[in-house]
Formats: C-alpha cells, structure tokens, sequence
C-alpha cells in the first residue's frame, strides 16, 4: 500500500519569496513516481512537476523543483519566486511500480501575500 | 492540446435518485479515472478503467458501479444517491500504463439533498 502524508497547516509566503511545501511518502514498491498537483480555487487539478524514483537528479519545471530525499521518503516541492497567482491547494500524489493509479495526499492551502 | 471535460459543473440530486456524471477526453487516451474530493481527505479513488469495457475498483467503489462502452468516454454511476455522496467529483486520464501525467477535468460538484 502506498500512503502520502502532507501535515502542514496553511502556509503564507510573501509574493517573490522562495517556499516549501512539504511531502513525506510511504511505500514497499521498488519503483514509483512522485508528482505534484496544483489547484487554484476554480477547482481543476493542474499537474507541476514529476519525479521518478531512480532518477538521479532532482526534477525541475520553470519555478518549480522537487527536493527529492529517498532516503528520508520525502518529495518536497519548492516554488520559488511566489506570485499571486500560486495561491492554491497543492496536492503531492504517487504512482506505485507497473500502474497508473495515483495515491493522493490531504493538500496543502497556499496563499501569497502581495 | 490535453481535454477532458464533464458534462456539469454543479448538479443537484435528490436522495434515491440514480446520478450520472460523464466524462469525454478526446486525446486517444487509454486510461481514465474517478475521484472524489473532500475537504481534509484529498483525492480517493473510486474507479478506473484502462480499456474499454474494463474497470477496476480503486479504494472506495461503495455505492457507485462505472461504465466505459466507448474509449473517450467514462461514466460514473450513483445508483441510489444518498446524502454522504454530496462531493466534487473529478475524473482524469492519462495515456497509457506507464504514463507520468493524469489530466483532469474541471470536476463536478454534486449535491445530494
């Protein structure tokens, strides 16, 4: 079974400053993917970012990159030079060896202050 | 560019009714899925499908059965509605097994009264 654990409250960053969101993971698959999603209020999943468990370099997509510990089981995602329109929920989510299914976390709110 | 639409934005249902909420992409895709989200418990998965006529039970099926006669298409089925199926529904697909990307549609918020 694969768990995704994300316990941070809401976060607050100030627009133009770097954050961190994080994600810890769980799961007994050799193999696995680790992605993030973003949800603007208007309520469509929009996806950020990729990981794959044997890559070797931590992913990265414009403003955002992924800190990737596997060793720590965490896959936290870093936005770096907020803007306002960031503000949203960001789920973190994996996809375990051989399978399309995706297990996803509780969601972190992210607001942007100006 | 990536589609997957659903046919209602907001639909409001009465408890017993029989509810259907529809899903289209139109980018060849093999695999589609159902969601439903709640607040403080994310995305879980109800259903999938990774061909036509084929379905899959994800991790809460209760209460609602699938369909996908066509491979563009993936309805999701409440046969009875009860009040605790009042949720937004989102549906997804991605290319194939081994594909990286889910894309999602807007979701449906659905009221049972």
């Amino acid at each position: 079974a694969q768990k995704i654990t994300q316990t941070q409250p809401g976060m607050f960053v100030q627009e133009k400053e770097a954050v961190t969101l994080d994600c810890t993971y769980d799961t007994s698959d050799p193999s696995y993917g680790l992605f993030w999603y973003k949800q603007p209020s208007s309520g469509e999943m929009i996806f950020l970012i990729y990981q794959g468990s044997y890559d070797q370099q931590n992913a990265t997509e414009g403003r955002y990159s992924l800190n990737f510990q596997k060793a720590r089981k965490s896959a936290n995602l870093v936005i770096s030079a907020s803007q306002l329109g960031d503000s949203a929920m960001y789920f973190c989510a994996m996809r375990g060896y051989a399978n399309s299914k995706l297990t996803f976390g509780k969601g972190i709110t992210l607001s942007v202050r100006p | 560019d990536v589609k997957v639409t659903q046919s209602s934005r907001y639909l409001v249902k009465r408890t017993g009714e029989k509810v259907f909420l529809e899903c289209v992409q139109d980018m060849d895709h093999e695999n589609m899925f159902w969601y439903r989200q709640d607040p403080g418990l994310g995305l879980r998965l109800i259903y999938f499908s990774y061909d036509v006529k084929m379905k899959e039970k994800g991790d809460i099926p209760e209460g609602y059965s699938v369909s996908r006669e066509k491979k563009e298409r993936f309805s999701l089925i409440l046969e009875s509605a009860s009040t605790n199926q009042t949720s937004m529904y989102l549906c997804a697909s991605s290319f194939n097994r081994g594909s990286n990307t889910q894309y999602f549609g807007p979701g449906t918020r659905l009221t049972v009264l």
